[in-house]
Formats: structure tokens, C-alpha cells, sequence
């Protein structure tokens, strides 16, 4: 099983819609997660981190359920800009003694279209 | 603040042929790794090192190896290219703390034919 799976997509949608993508990670003990945003040919960039609290950024709203081993991330009011890949990313510290070491999903596409 | 720098950027390579990317990041960053991303598969962990003097492998490192000659640098090194390491191959680094921001390379886009 891999340690992180995101829906496959792609995800089509128009301007203004909302969309979700769902992630989920296999390692109960994660220490932290994040958002990346990655355009075609381009490095990934961070997009937001995912607290269990839930957090917003704009039109960006992440949320984690640590009990369901769950992460999402909800588009709101969707831009042409926002057309790019999004991957999910967990970190395994725990494994490396507390480093780092990210370990990111295969990414959902999303595509706006007007 | 250049970031991270990789290189090259573009690289074509015959069967059997080796060679060495390299990376160097100028944030005093510990933590380095390397990734592949392929059509579909996201990025997948190569290798990755903690720490300056560290290497582990990651989810694919078979055919690679890693030097993390000092805190700034990690080279990623190919002995006999094969068709199947046709890839795009960042290079990242991280800080300490949970919550650290990535910060990867521009890629390197490599062809094995």
C-alpha cells in the first residue's frame, strides 16, 4: 500500500465552482501535512499546511482527521489560475530521527475551465 | 538567495552511460533529498539525507547512489543509466521543525535512450 494516495482525477470543473480533493496516508504516526501545488513542467511549491484544527487561507480551506488517517483540501470560487496539479504530502520525522523525510502522493490535477 | 540550484537541466544519456546530478542549497538547510516524478506517479523519494554525514533510502533507490559531500550539497549519482530512469529528478531541502517549507530545484529532465 503506498504511504499516501490522493484521488486520481483529473478534476474538470468551470470558473467559480467548488471543488475537493481527499488524501489519504497509510503511517498513523505522521507528524505534520501539507498542500503542494505543482504547474505543468514546474517544481512543486507550497501551497498550505493541514492542521488538525482545520485552516484557511483565502479561498483555500485543508482539513485533517487524524483518526481516519484523512486529509482534504476544498477549492472555493475556482480561478483559471488555480488549474495545476495538487499534492498531498505527509511527513514520516518519526522515521528519520526527527528530520524530515516528506513523502508526497501522485497529485490530482485539476483543470478550470471558463 | 539562489535557493536551490540543480544541474543540469537537461540531460540525454545512452544506455550504460553514467552520470551525476547535482544540488546545492544555500538556506543552511539539513535535510536534502531526491525525488523522480513520472507521468502519473507523483514524486517518489529516491534517497534522502537527515542530516549532513546521513543517507537513507527511499521508496526507489535502486540504480542510484548519493554522496552528501557537506551541508550544502547532494549529488545523485546514476552508474549505468537504463532506459527505465527516464524521469524528471528534483532535488529539495528542508529545514528542522515540523512544519518546514520544501524548497526544490527547477528538475532535472533526463532521457535515457
Amino acid at each position: 500500500r503506498k504511504e499516501v494516495e490522493q484521488d486520481p482525477g483529473p478534476f474538470n470543473v468551470p470558473e467559480g465552482a467548488t471543488v475537493a480533493f481527499n488524501c489519504t496516508y497509510s503511517n498513523s504516526a505522521s507528524q505534520s501535512f501539507f498542500w503542494y501545488r505543482q504547474d505543468c513542467r514546474k517544481e512543486p511549491k507550497l501551497l498550505m499546511s493541514v492542521y488538525s484544527s482545520g485552516n484557511e487561507d483565502g479561498r483555500f480551506t485543508a482539513q485533517l482527521n487524524r483518526a481516519s488517517q484523512y486529509i482534504s483540501l476544498l477549492i472555493r470560487d475556482s480561478k483559471l489560475s488555480d488549474s495545476a496539479t495538487y499534492l498531498c504530502v505527509v511527513n514520516l520525522s518519526h522515521l528519520s530521527g526527527g528530520y524530515n523525510k516528506l513523502i508526497f502522493g501522485a497529485g490530482t490535477r485539476l483543470a478550470v475551465h471558463p | 538567495n539562489a535557493g536551490v540550484t540543480q544541474t543540469p537541466k537537461f540531460q540525454v544519456l545512452k544506455t550504460g552511460q553514467s552520470m551525476t546530478l547535482q544540488c546545492a542549497q544555500d538556506m543552511n538547510h539539513n535535510s536534502m533529498y531526491w525525488y523522480r516524478q513520472d507521468p502519473g506517479m507523483g514524486l517518489r523519494l529516491i534517497y534522502y539525507s537527515a542530516s549532513e554525514g546521513t543517507t537513507d533510502k527511499g521508496e526507489v533507490p535502486n540504480g542510484y547512489n548519493v554522496s552528501r559531500l557537506n551541508k550544502r550539497e547532494f549529488s545523485l549519482r546514476l552508474e549505468s543509466a537504463a532506459p527505465s530512469q527516464t524521469s524528471v529528478y528534483f532535488c529539495a531541502s528542508t529545514d528542522r521543525g515540523l512544519s518546514t517549507e520544501a524548497f526544490f530545484g527547477q528538475g532535472t529532465r533526463l532521457t535515457v535512450v
